[in-house]
């Protein structure tokens, strides 16, 4: 089964609104990853949260890490139709393999 | 190039084809990944190159796909006797090794099995 799950599957809001997407994985971790995907074709990393860190932010991103439940959340604030896109968690298990979530699909509407 | 680069971008092939998906990982980088995906769907983990160590094969769907990697460099993907349900995107990945750093994707290979 996938390490990580994200929910909500799907999330439609209107531009200038902030959007809270959030993973939940099973096992211990060295790091969470998350990314962006458009058009079903090549994933982009956006940030990375070490397991000692616990909040983390890039731009409009901010990540944040509950390795005692488990769970990270991303939120994007002030959204652009330009952020309509899937956006994926990552976990490494093991010797180094990265296993993902389902993904959030993302509409942020004009 | 500077990023993962993987051909061919789309393949068309009849079922019961062989095919063959090339990565170019970051020139360096010691760890490779391949992943499938539907339309749709999550980031399916198909195969595992680490450095000179035994590659992580446990993604693999059946034994009609097969990975090779040519040391620290070009790593190829077959699929034999194709079949319907291997129409995916194929993704590569690449980073500097197993520890934890940033992972790179290529593009994808687009596969529609007709």
């Amino acid at each position: 089964s996938q390490q990580g799950e994200e929910d909500p599957q799907a999330l439609s809001i209107q531009e200038g609104e902030n959007a809270t997407m959030n993973c939940s994985y099973k096992t211990s971790i060295n790091n969470l990853q998350w990314y962006r995907q458009n058009s079903g074709r090549g994933l982009v990393h956006l940030i990375l949260i070490r397991s000692n860190e616990r909040e983390k932010h890039s731009g409009r991103l901010r990540v944040t890490l509950d390795t005692s439940k488990k769970s990270s959340s991303l939120l994007i604030t002030a959204s652009r139709a330009a952020d309509t896109a899937s956006y994926f968690c990552a976990s490494i298990l093991g010797m180094g393999k990265l296993i993902f979530g389902q993904g959030t699909e993302l509409s942020v509407k004009p | 190039g500077a990023g993962v680069s993987q051909s061919p971008s789309n393949k068309v092939t009849e079922k019961g084809k062989d095919v063959e998906l090339r990565c170019d990982p970051i020139s360096g980088h010691t760890a490779l990944y391949w992943y499938r995906q539907r339309l749709g769907q999550g980031l399916e983990f198909l195969i595992y190159f680490q450095g000179n160590s035994a590659p992580d094969k446990s993604g693999l769907p059946s034994d009609r796909f097969s990975a090779e990697r040519t040391g620290e460099s070009v790593s190829t993907l077959t699929i034999q006797r194709t079949q319907q349900e291997d129409s995916a995107v194929y993704l590569c990945a690449s980073s500097q090794d197993s520890s934890g750093n940033t992972i790179y994707f290529g593009e994808g290979s687009w596969l529609t099995v007709v």
